[in-house]
């Protein structure tokens, strides 16, 4: 079992819809949990960065944390076609600075 | 300011050559990493620097990979005898605070 699972099948949705993304792990260790999005051919680039469970908005973006099931989720609400990117889940522990990725999302916001 | 950089941005070369690939960290970041990234899979870890010193080099794949990073700050990734499998994205990351890694556009590597 990989540490961190994502599903990675394609997402195409209608732009202005809610985008809903989510990653589970089975290291209990994790405290620091982010997410990246990444364009064709160019480095990850970090959207949100969260400590330990809990919720934290950031304009259109929301990530939530919930650490009792190993679970974590981006929404991306009135979704644009330039959110049109992978999308990766990232986590570490405390000192353990390697991040642990999921496989990527891609989402295809369609005008 | 500015992020994270690496150059090349695009290598090739023949299975059985050396390499070497450059990261430009962002300035006054202590913290350095190298990832890999095959195509529909996330980065994978091969190295962490704290400063000059490597502190975790568990995710280096075989004794054909080598990173230095001499003055604390520009690191060099180094693989000898370079073979097909070893084509991929080779991603660079710096950070100030734990889990925050900020990453650069990457090196894609192809052997032939």
């Amino acid at each position: 079992q990989k540490e961190v699972e994502q599903d990675p099948g394609p997402l195409s949705v209608p732009e202005g819809a809610i985008v809903s993304l989510n990653c589970t792990y089975s290291n209990s260790a994790f405290q620091y949990f982010m997410w990246y999005r990444q364009y064709s051919r160019k480095g990850p680039e970090l959207l949100m960065y969260t400590y330990s469970s809990g919720n934290k908005e950031d304009g259109r973006f929301t990530a939530q944390v919930d650490k009792s099931s190993k679970y974590i989720s981006l929404f991306i609400r009135d979704s644009q076609p330039s959110d049109s990117a992978t999308y990766l889940c990232a986590m570490s522990g405390y000192g353990n600075n390697r991040l642990a990725f999921g496989k990527g999302n891609q989402v295809v916001v369609i005008p | 300011g500015a992020g994270v950089s690496q150059t090349p941005s695009n290598k090739v070369t023949e299975k059985g050559k050396y390499v070497e690939l450059r990261c430009d960290p962002i300035s006054g970041h202590t913290a350095l990493y190298w990832y890999r990234q095959s195509l529909g899979q996330g980065p994978e870890f091969l190295i962490y620097f704290q400063g000059t010193g490597a502190a975790d080099d568990s995710g280096l794949p075989n004794d054909r990979f080598f990173a230095v990073r001499p003055e604390g700050s520009v690191s060099t990734l180094k693989i000898q005898r370079t073979e097909r499998g070893d084509s991929a994205v080779y991603l660079c990351a710096s950070s100030s605070r734990a889990g925050e890694q900020f990453f650069g556009p990457g090196t894609r590597l192809t052997v032939l």
